[in-house]
C-alpha cells in the first residue's frame, strides 16, 4: 500500500530556531516529491518539488533533502519565524508524464512562539 | 499567488439543503480536481476534471457531484446535505500541462458545516 508518513505529528519551536521535519514514503514507482505549507483555514501553498534526481531544493528559508534510495525526506526550516506557523504536507507522486497520483501525508503542525 | 477562487469561505447549512460549491481558474489549467480534508488528516481526491465536459470519481467515494461545462469553472454539488458531509473542500488545478514538476495551485477552501 502506497503511503506517506510525516513525523513529527507536531512540533513547538522558539522564534529564531531552526528546525527538521521528516517525510517517509512507500509510493511506487516514485515520480516527484513536494512539500506545501498549509496556514489554518487556507489551502496548501507549494514550496519544493524535487525528481528523483534531485537531492536539495530550497526556497528561501526552506531546504527540502530527498534521499530516494531510503524514500526519506526532510524539510528544513532556517531561522523560524512567527508566520511559518502552519501545517506542512509532503506529497508524493507516481508517475512522470502527467501530474500522476498524489499521496498525501497528514502533516506536521508546526507552532512558532515569540 | 495562485489565481484559483473559490466561494463560499464558510458555510453552515441545515440537513437535506442542495448546496453548490463555486471554484473559478484564472490561469488556464485544463486539469481540475476537489479535495476534502478533514482537521489532522490528509487531503481525500473526491473528483477531478482533466478539461471540459470530462469528470471522474476521485480515491474518496463521495455523494457530491461536479461538472466542467467551461475551461475555467469546477463547481461541486450536494443534492441533499448531511452532518456527515461537514468538511473543508478544497478546490485545485495543475498547469502548464505535462511533466514531472507540472504545479498544482489550491483555493483557500470551502468550509462546510451540516447541521
Amino acid at each position: 500500500k502506497n503511503q506517506v508518513e510525516q513525523s513529527p505529528q507536531s512540533l513547538i519551536i522558539l522564534e529564531g530556531k531552526n528546525c527538521t521535519l521528516q517525510c517517509n514514503y512507500t509510493v511506487s514507482p516514485f515520480s516527484n516529491l513536494r512539500w506545501y505549507k498549509q496556514d489554518t483555514g487556507r489551502g496548501p501553498v507549494s514550496l519544493t518539488i524535487m525528481t528523483f534526481s534531485e537531492n536539495t531544493k530550497s526556497n528561501g528559508r526552506y531546504t527540502a533533502t530527498l534521499d530516494a534510495d531510503t524514500k526519506q525526506s526532510s524539510l528544513h526550516i532556517t531561522a523560524s519565524q512567527l508566520s511559518d506557523s502552519a501545517s506542512y504536507i509532503c506529497v508524493v507522486s507516481d508517475r512522470g508524464s502527467t501530474l500522476g497520483r498524489l499521496y498525501f501525508g497528514r502533516g506536521t503542525q508546526l507552532t512558532v512562539w515569540p | 499567488e495562485a489565481d484559483i477562487y473559490q466561494t463560499p469561505r464558510y458555510l453552515v447549512i441545515g440537513t437535506g439543503k442542495k448546496i453548490t460549491l463555486e471554484c473559478s481558474q484564472t490561469m488556464g489549467h485544463d486539469k481540475m480536481y476537489w479535495y476534502q480534508q478533514d482537521p489532522g488528516m490528509e487531503l481525500h481526491l473526491i473528483h477531478y476534471s482533466y478539461g471540459v465536459n470530462s469528470t471522474e470519481k476521485g480515491d474518496l467515494s463521495s455523494e457530491s457531484t461536479v461538472s466542467r461545462i467551461r475551461t475555467e469553472h469546477f463547481p461541486l454539488t450536494l443534492e441533499s446535505a448531511r452532518p456527515s458531509h461537514t468538511s473543508q473542500y478544497l478546490c485545485a488545478s495543475s498547469g502548464p500541462p505535462g511533466g514531472t514538476k507540472e504545479k498544482l495551485f489550491f483555493g483557500s477552501g470551502t468550509q462546510l458545516s451540516v447541521l
